[in-house]
């Protein structure tokens, strides 16, 4: 069956240091993946895309790898601080219509 | 970047009763989608809707059930019949974002609780 993994604990991180999330995907061949952040009572907010022949991309103090053969995203917030806590959610667009099918999200909790 | 609304921003209603939720976006917009995230779970999309066409329902949602209507390109409605305590969830209008293309900007969504 299709399934979209992201690890459904918090994660509590001391800020400063760097969060690192998983997005594992099986039985999907996405043409790209996205990341969301969103916060309680709000609706998701786009953070970065990256596509199937793309390694790495960088946003600021974020990063995302894509390792279609591991079938696995790392989403990486450097220099994490209070405000990056929120859920962050992994979307893989797959077939036509520009469809995304989300995964379960990660809570991050920096603490100061 | 697009502006979007929804009416009402949140509800509570009986079940068996109906609920017609708005969603309003500021710009021209050719793709249209509805999503629902039940309690402490992901989103799941309910449908696609382009102006002029009929919605598109994913596995598990019909439109008995989830009528959308899209009469223009700047508004949609989305509406949950019959509604039971199962229907209690966010229920959340995107479209697609035409600063990045294939990503999606949403509305802050529609809290329904079904007592």
């Amino acid at each position: 069956s299709q399934k979209i993994e992201q690890n459904s604990e918090a994660l509590n991180i001391q800020e400063g240091k760097t969060a690192t999330l998983t997005c594992n995907y099986t039985n999907y061949s996405p043409a790209y993946l996205q990341w969301y952040r969103q916060d309680p009572g709000r609706g998701p907010v786009f953070l970065l895309l990256i596509r199937e022949n793309e390694k790495e991309k960088r946003k600021e103090r974020l990063k995302v790898t894509f390792d279609t053969t591991l079938k696995q995203s790392l989403f990486h917030i450097t220099a994490s601080q209070p405000a990056d806590s929120a859920t962050y959610l992994c979307a893989l667009g797959i077939g036509a219509g520009n469809k995304l099918t989300f995964g379960g999200g990660t809570r991050v909790l920096v603490k100061p | 970047s697009a502006v979007i609304s929804q009416k009402p921003s949140r509800d509570i209603c009986q079940r068996g009763t109906s609920l017609t939720i708005q969603c309003q976006v500021d710009s021209q917009v050719t793709m249209m989608f509805w999503y629902r995230q039940q309690p402490g779970q992901s989103l799941t999309l309910i449908a696609t809707a382009n102006q002029g066409s009929e919605a598109t329902y994913e596995s598990g949602f019909v439109i008995d059930k989830f009528p959308i209507s899209r009469p223009n390109l700047t508004f949609s409605t989305l509406t949950v019949s019959n509604m039971s305590p199962e229907d209690s969830s966010i229920y959340l209008c995107s479209v697609e974002d035409l600063r990045v293309q294939e990503t999606q900007y949403f509305g802050p969504g529609t809290r329904l609780l079904v007592l």
